[in-house]
């Protein structure tokens, strides 16, 4: 079990430039998650989906977000016309089941020049 | 909405002292699942202890932390802190009602020194 990849590790981006992150969860794992992580604001929920339909994307900002699930395999987070307030650590989740832990990837570190 | 709330932010202490992170919560719904995440330094959070039965103590690694419906908390401690418990430790909360979304804490960075 090589856990939740992610890639890439790191991605710097241009101000306005899109930015592709890609989540692949642990195998059997019905639910994703994507957080990001600050410092200054912590780990902050973006949205998650189970059994590859999206089912809360409260934490998106709305405008130049988006997330997708085509498939069980893989999660992609994209982020359109980039600004140098975006950057920060993209986490990806996986769960097996409600109530169970959530396993974390190794992040994609952001940086927008 | 449920919300979860760690009141420090910054913990300092000397190696061999006792730890105790705070953590309380806020539902609506009466049997929530509380988690402890441990973060260290360029790592991603992972899992410490979890827990949904009331008054029942829940340990690993050390460390032992209680659900008190009652008072809606879920600290965190361990009786003697090493230097490798430095890192950055999150509550979380998530409902018990079926749903997987999980809503963690502000988090509380935890600083052992010797």
């Amino acid at each position: 079990n090589a856990g939740v990849i992610q890639t890439p590790r790191h991605k710097v981006t241009g101000k306005g430039q899109e930015a592709t992150l890609w989540c692949e969860p642990i195998s059997g794992h019905s639910a994703v998650f994507w957080y990001r992580q600050t410092i200054v604001q912590g780990l902050e929920f973006l949205t998650y989906f189970r059994n590859q339909a999206p089912i809360d994307d409260s934490g998106m900002p709305k405008e130049r977000f988006s997330a997708q699930m085509p498939n069980q395999s893989h999660s992609t987070l994209k982020i359109q016309s980039t600004q140098p307030q975006d950057s920060a650590v993209y986490l990806c989740a996986s769960s097996r089941d409600w109530g169970d832990e959530q396993y974390f990837g190794p992040g994609t570190r952001l940086t927008v020049l | 909405g449920d919300s979860v709330t760690q009141t420090e932010g910054l913990v300092t202490l000397t190696e061999g002292l006792p730890v105790m992170l705070n953590c309380t919560y806020q539902t609506i719904y009466s049997n929530p699942f509380l988690f402890w995440y441990v973060q260290h330094l360029n790592e991603s959070p992972r899992l410490l202890l979890k827990s949904f039965t009331d008054n029942k103590r829940t340990e690993h690694q050390g460390f032992h932390a209680t659900l008190h419906k009652s008072s809606s908390s879920f600290h965190l401690q361990k009786s003697s802190a090493q230097l490798s418990d430095s890192a950055l430790y999150y509550c979380a909360l998530s409902d018990g009602t079926g749903g997987y979304k999980v809503v963690f804490g502000s988090g509380t960075r935890l600083l052992v020194s010797p």
